[in-house]
């Protein structure tokens, strides 16, 4: 059983559409990461909430922490090619160990 | 370069014979960390250290065996390796656990067990 399950696990949309990725848990974490992944490669931080209700840019992606800390959300706005990734989030609990998401798969069709 | 260094990125091997993958960062991290990451099953944590001579299970350590002897070195073994511990690898790290900050990935080995 994952701790962290994001929907959806792959997203086909047209360059310029907006989207949003969500991961869910039932267990509260201290905080939460975000990361892209390429192909061949290793995950790469995003972007990191810590607060409930903390809200985060980064250009085009917007990241929420949900209030009871069991949540977050990736909004992508204006989708580009470039933005195709695997996404991952992840989870911090007591201060050591990381829980990854199932991973959303991004492509943004030219 | 800053950077978690992964060996060997490709291994096909047949089961039961010992292997061993190895991780070296160059950052001065105290905290390190494997994975393992399957199809639909996102990145899931076998072993993690908090620094030198100190390890901890992750979710899924069954079948592996780690150490950390030195600072910069966190090998990953797998002593009897079997068909279901094909899979793709990461090793990271992290300045220090407990904290907020982000985790650097190697690139990944791929293991295949015949």
């Amino acid at each position: 059983t994952q701790l962290l399950e994001q929907s959806p696990q792959f997203l086909s949309i047209q360059e310029g559409e907006n989207l949003t990725v969500y991961c869910n848990s039932s267990s509260v974490f201290s905080s939460l990461q975000w990361y892209r992944q390429e192909p061949g490669e290793g995950p790469v931080l995003l972007v990191t909430v810590v607060t409930g209700g903390e809200v985060k840019k980064l250009k085009r992606l917007t990241f929420q922490f949900g209030d009871a800390r069991k949540d977050s959300s990736l909004h992508i706005t204006a989708a580009q090619p470039g933005d195709t990734g695997l996404y991952l989030c992840a989870g911090v609990r007591a201060g050591n160990q990381f829980y990854f998401g199932t991973g959303t798969s991004l492509t943004v069709i030219p | 370069e800053a950077q978690v260094t992964q060996n060997p990125r490709y291994l096909i091997t047949v089961t039961g014979k010992k292997l061993t993958v190895t991780c070296s960062q160059n950052m001065n991290h105290e905290y390190m960390s494997w994975y393992r990451q399957d199809p639909g099953l996102g990145l899931r944590q076998i072993y993690y250290s908090m620094n030198v001579e100190v390890t901890d299970k992750g979710d899924v350590p069954e079948g592996y065996k780690v150490s950390r002897k030195e600072k910069r070195n966190f090998p990953l073994i797998l002593e009897s390796p079997s068909p279901n511990q094909t899979s793709l690898y990461f090793c990271a790290s992290t300045p220090v656990g407990g904290t907020n900050q982000p985790q650097h990935f190697g690139d990944g080995t791929r293991l295949s067990i015949l």
